[in-house]
């Protein structure tokens, strides 16, 4: 059992477009981390949040915790080329040791 | 600074053979932990360990095993390997790991490929 669900799988779009991944769990997180990996490379974080309703920008990125902390949202405005990417969502807590992962949303930006 | 290393970065193993990856955390982190990324499960928690000592352990075999030294670098070893073992091996550390929300460091991971 996959403790936190992310949707789309994949997702394809044109540059300029925007888009939303998420993230769901049925559990509560004290803490929900956002990571981007590239080919050939480990993850690299890009956000966490810990308070329920949080919403954190970085850039062209806003990041979303649920009021619940069972559920985040990652909204990206007019992709870009570089945002390519696999973009994982990872929960601390929620009965599991360690952190937990999402199997991730391959992003394709086309230009 | 530098960040996470680890070696090698591809290894070719037959089954039933055991392997060593090891993994140098970034300079003052204490904690480091190991995942495995396949395809299909995405990544899973192995194991974390901080001070030298394990701290928390995922759902895998024995056969899964691993060790801090004190340094804080570390070591991860697969017995009895499985054709199953195949995927990417990373490794990451941070200044207090499970505790508190601390971001994980990861380096750009070991590919073991078992035939």
């Amino acid at each position: 059992t996959q403790l936190l669900e992310q949707s789309p799988q994949f997702l394809s779009i044109q540059e300029g477009e925007n888009l939303t991944v998420y993230c769901n769990s049925s559990s509560v997180f004290s803490s929900l981390q956002w990571y981007r990996q590239e080919p050939g490379e480990g993850p690299v974080l890009l956000v966490t949040v810990v308070t329920g309703g949080e919403v954190k920008k970085l850039k062209r990125l806003t990041f979303q915790f649920g009021d619940a902390r069972k559920d985040s949202s990652l909204h990206i405005t007019a992709a870009q080329p570089g945002d390519t990417g696999l973009y994982l969502c990872a929960g601390r807590g929620g009965g599991a040791d360690g952190l937990t992962f999402g199997k991730g949303t391959h992003l394709i930006i086309q230009p | 600074k530098a960040g996470v290393t680890q070696t090698p970065r591809y290894l070719i193993k037959t089954r039933g053979q055991q392997v060593t990856l090891s993994c140098s955390p970034i300079s003052g982190h204490r904690s480091v932990s190991w995942y495995q990324q396949t395809p299909g499960q995405g990544l899973q928690f192995l194991f974390e360990y901080f001070s030298e000592t394990q701290r928390n352990k995922g759902n895998f075999p024995g056969r899964f095993s691993g060790r801090q030294f004190s340094n804080s670098r570390s070591e991860m070893n697969v017995s009895t390997l499985e054709l199953g073992d195949s995927a990417l091996y990373l490794c990451a550390s941070s200044p207090a790991g499970d505790r508190g929300n601390s971001p994980l460091h990861f380096g750009n991971g070991t590919r073991l490929t078992v035939t």
